[in-house]
């Protein structure tokens, strides 16, 4: 069965420093990909997605994250973070066509 | 942009009681799920749906659980006798067709069991 570990539950980082978050996943086969970001009190919004092909994708808000199946790692990175960045950050693999499995989520902090 | 709606944003009810969490997914959509969150827990899936009928379903999806699609636009979960640890925000998804991954998700309903 897929599963999705994200070994970082909180991380602080200063604003306008680099961020990188973690996401290790376990499938047997080509993964599908996912990071979602959820606000206080929203849903969740699709942040970035692979599937195939280029392994560093781009996202909205300025994210982007490497695909290195080697490392079966999914991490997601930002050069430069903003104090509106500061939410709950969630790695996801999906079989094709089937459910999504979720990390446990990272929750950034963003200090001024 | 098209987006998915969840009503009630915050559901509360009594232990026992029944629940119907209702989704509009996004228009031209055909598989939708449900998803759970308990509070300081990660998003487990629930059920996915698929021209009228459940494609898959989890362990935590039991008889106390269904889901319909009553119209041409609504997808609803009920919960036919809450517990207490049925207390979560359940979100609602939808997917556009066989040959995507991406989904979309509402805002979510919390529910709390009293």
């Amino acid at each position: 069965a897929q599963s999705v570990t994200q070994p970082d539950i909180h991380i602080t980082v200063s604003e306008g420093a680099s961020l990188e978050l973690r996401c290790n996943y376990s499938y047997g086969a080509t993964p599908y990909l996912f990071w979602y970001v959820q606000s206080p009190g929203q849903g969740l919004q699709l942040l970035l997605k692979y599937f195939s092909g280029d392994t560093l994708v781009q996202g909205i808000k300025g994210f982007e994250a490497e695909f290195k199946r080697s490392q079966s790692s999914f991490n997601l990175r930002k050069p430069s973070v903003h104090w509106s960045d500061a939410a709950e950050y969630f790695c996801a693999v999906a079989e094709y066509g089937n459910k999504l499995v979720f990390g446990a989520g990272t929750i950034l902090r963003v200090k001024s | 942009e098209p987006e998915v709606t969840q009503t009630p944003s915050h559901q509360v009810t009594q232990m026992g009681q029944e629940v119907i969490l209702r989704c509009v997914p996004i228009s031209n959509h055909l598989y939708f799920y449900w998803y759970r969150q308990i509070l300081g827990q990660k998003v487990e899936f629930l059920v996915s749906f698929y021209n009228n009928e459940i494609s898959e379903k989890s362990e935590i999806f039991d008889d106390q659980f269904s889901v319909e699609r009553p119209d041409g636009s609504n997808f609803t979960l009920k919960i036919r006798s809450t517990k207490l640890e049925d207390s979560a925000m359940y979100f609602c998804a939808s997917k556009e067709d066989s040959h995507t991954d991406t989904q979309y998700f509402g805002p979510g309903t919390r529910l709390t069991v009293l």
